[in-house]
């Protein structure tokens, strides 16, 4: 099956300092790109939708200075979380869409973001 | 805009005891509702998508149900490896770019 690949799988950083996550599909090409945030025993909330070639489209209420999105090619989306507080904590999930006649979405192995 | 309810949201089974998971939602339109399994620390595994009501998949122990108003993943003889958290989600049949919208999840603990 299709693989997304996304790295780190763990950080911890000091608060203000900035924490670049990437997102890699393995085996085929993804235009799109999505951006989940996981907290405890909650739901994977959107953050942000990722297109390639153009700029991220991101959820109400999400602060797009704040979470930085690239979607360079056609197989790598990162995210980069500036300037980061202890609030930002959280688990970090990529996911992309693989189109054509068996469109599925395929999910990253998530990064955990510990901001002390 | 778009609710998905799950329940439980805990389960605990016994080995080869049988139950169903319920996932509620609502949306405008449905284009397609999927369930996925996460497990602790990992990404969504996908699972099933179902696309209309009456639609049923399969895969092993596992048994998807579509209605107009809810699914049920029903869980045949478990085993404890099938623990882990299943998330119900649902694609608006008026969003793009594949936007999902997920429950909260049933946390699935099988014993031996």
């Amino acid at each position: 099956g299709a693989v997304v690949s996304q790295h780190p799988s763990r950080v911890i950083c000091k608060s203000g300092t900035s924490v670049k996550i990437e997102c890699r599909s393995l085996d085929f090409q993804a235009t799109t790109m999505f951006w989940y945030r996981q907290f405890p025993k909650q739901s994977l909330m959107l953050m942000a939708t990722s297109n390639e070639g153009s700029k991220a489209t991101y959820e109400q209420g999400v602060e797009k200075d704040k979470f930085l999105i690239n979607h360079a090619s056609l197989t790598l989306s990162t995210l980069t979380v500036t300037s980061a507080h202890p609030e930002d904590s959280s688990f970090y999930i990529c996911s992309a869409r693989r189109g054509g006649t068996n469109e599925k979405l395929f999910f990253g192995s998530g990064t955990q973001l510990s901001v002390l | 805009e778009d609710q998905v309810t799950q329940s439980p949201e805990a389960l605990r089974l016994q080995e080869g005891e049988s139950s169903s998971l319920n996932c509620s939602y609502t949306v405008s339109g449905l284009r397609g509702l999927f369930w996925y399994r996460q497990d602790p620390g990992k990404g969504p595994e996908f699972l099933f998508t179902l696309y209309s009501a009456g639609e049923e998949k399969e895969k092993e122990r596992l048994k998807a149900t579509l209605t107009k108003k809810e699914s049920f993943l029903h869980i045949t003889a478990p085993k404890p490896e099938d623990s882990a958290t299943y998330l119900c989600a649902v694609q608006d049949s008026g969003g793009s770019n594949y936007k999902l919208t997920f429950g909260k999840g049933t946390l699935l603990t099988v014993n031996p």
